[in-house]
């Protein structure tokens, strides 16, 4: 069965500096990777997807993640990151789950506090 | 945003009672999704439908049913509601299977007593 490792509950981060949230995955097969956002009381807003191609990909907000195969690894990224970046990140990866559907196994989050 | 409301937002229960929990897309997507949010377990999946009347269930479907009658509703039922289903419930869509993107609904807050 598919699984998703994310290893830091919390993390603070200045504003301005640069971010790099942890997912590691587990399939048998060609994963589909995504990061969603959730602000406080709202629902999950997708950031990014990986289903092929290039292994970096970019998403909304100035985020980027990059696959890596070899430590079935998805870590997002981004270069400056601010204020109204506080939020708690999701990582997510797609499976065949019954009947050609697949279904999302998410990651149990990360909460990121920005400090000025 | 995806058209997809919930309702009720809140709700307050005591345990034992019935709760049925309401989400309405305007999307006309095949697919919805049932999820529960709690502390240090990330979303799990309840139930998700892949068409009217075509529904099956996820990983924490005890104590948990659901209907679709009509594409843009997807009910979620607990029978007899314990303080376990406390929780935040979030519904999803998608044009197709999961590996598409999933828009959330704006979630409802259980907590039973």
């Amino acid at each position: 069965a598919q699984s998703v490792t994310q290893p830091d509950i919390h993390i603070t981060v200045s504003e301005g500096a640069s971010l790099e949230l942890r997912c590691n995955y587990s399939y048998g097969a060609t994963p589909y990777l995504f990061w969603y956002v959730q602000s406080p009381g709202q629902g999950l807003q997708l950031l990014l997807k990986y289903f092929s191609g290039d292994t970096l990909v970019q998403g909304i907000k100035g985020f980027e993640a990059e696959f890596k195969r070899s430590q079935s690894s998805f870590n997002l990224r981004k270069p400056s990151v601010h204020w109204s970046d506080a939020a708690e990140y999701f990582c997510a990866v797609g499976a065949i789950f019954n009947f050609g559907n697949e279904k999302l196994t998410f990651g149990t989050g990360t909460r990121l506090t920005i400090i000025p | 945003d995806a058209g997809i409301t919930q309702s009720p937002r809140h709700k307050v229960t005591e345990t034992g009672t019935p709760v049925t929990l309401r989400c309405h897309q305007t999307e006309n997507h095949r697919y919805m999704y049932w999820y529960r949010q709690d502390p240090g377990h990330g979303l799990r999946l309840i139930h998700y439908s892949y068409g009217v009347k075509d529904t099956d269930k996820g990983e924490v479907s005890d104590g948990y049913s659901v209907s679709r009658s009509k594409t843009e509703d997807f009910l979620l039922t607990l029978e007899s509601a314990t303080s376990s289903q406390t929780s935040v419930y979030f519904c999803a869509i998608s044009e197709e299977p999961g590996a598409y993107e999933q828009y959330f609904g704006p979630g409802t807050r259980l907590t039973v007593t």
